[in-house]
């Protein structure tokens, strides 16, 4: 079946512009999670979807970044006036309801590898 | 939020099996150990998680101590597509968060 799918796979940018990033969850997953991972590096949450809501956006580096889910599936991160220590590799994961705590799989995209010149 | 010690790399030789070590000292009653694995240029993929007992799926083994206090990740052959970073996570089942350290390469040499 379709995993979870994130798009553009790269993206190269001039530092001062805009950015969006798209994820596309498995079908069913309510649950929808962003993560950012530097080079090297393990990763470091950012924001958590439970349907269309945010309970929790204090992950979220800096108000330059934003994220909104729609319809319960699709999710896009923004970055506002992207800089240099943006470049990333940004990652989107989804899971099925909690159902007894938090402890279903995460199902991980492959990531948006952005740079910013 | 408990934290994990793994080592930083390791290697084994392809068809043998490998036991990825994971030190938990101050876990709590109600976290469960979580461990994934990121192959090179993709994202993450969820390989086992237990609370007490061991577990065993189709990927892996995981046993865990008495005291809970460290646990173990079995690759009962590895391959060469074993390759990977392997992050040991701790998870409140309350907590929607997976806090990521990080992880052990392991080297799987043919």
């Amino acid at each position: 079946g379709a995993g979870v799918s994130q798009s553009p796979s790269n993206k190269v940018t001039e530092k001062g512009k805009d950015v969006e990033l798209r994820c596309d969850p498995i079908s069913g997953h309510t649950a929808l999670y962003w993560y950012r991972q530097s080079l090297g590096q393990g990763l470091e949450f950012l924001i958590y979807f439970q349907g269309n809501s945010a309970p929790d956006k204090s992950g979220l580096p800096s108000d330059r970044f934003s994220a909104e889910r729609t319809g319960g599936s699709v999710s896009t991160l923004t970055i506002q006036r992207t800089q240099q220590e943006d470049s990333a590799v940004y990652l989107c994961a989804s899971s099925l309801p909690g159902g007894g705590g938090f402890n279903q799989p995460q199902h991980f995209g492959d990531g948006t590898r952005l740079s910013i010149l | 939020d408990a934290k994990t010690t793994q080592p930083n790399s390791m290697e084994s030789n392809e068809e043998e099996p490998v036991h990825l070590p994971c030190n938990h000292s101050t876990i709590s009653g109600t976290d469960y150990i979580h461990w994934y694995r990121q192959l090179p240029s993709q994202g993450p993929e969820y390989v086992i998680h237990g609370l007490t007992s061991n577990v065993n799926n189709r990927m892996a083994s995981l046993a865990i101590a008495e005291d809970r206090k460290s646990s173990t990740l079995i690759l009962h052959r590895a391959t060469l597509r074993d390759a990977a970073v392997y992050y040991c996570i701790l998870r409140d089942g309350s907590n929607y968060q997976l806090i990521w350290g990080a992880g052990t390469k392991l080297i799987i040499k043919p």
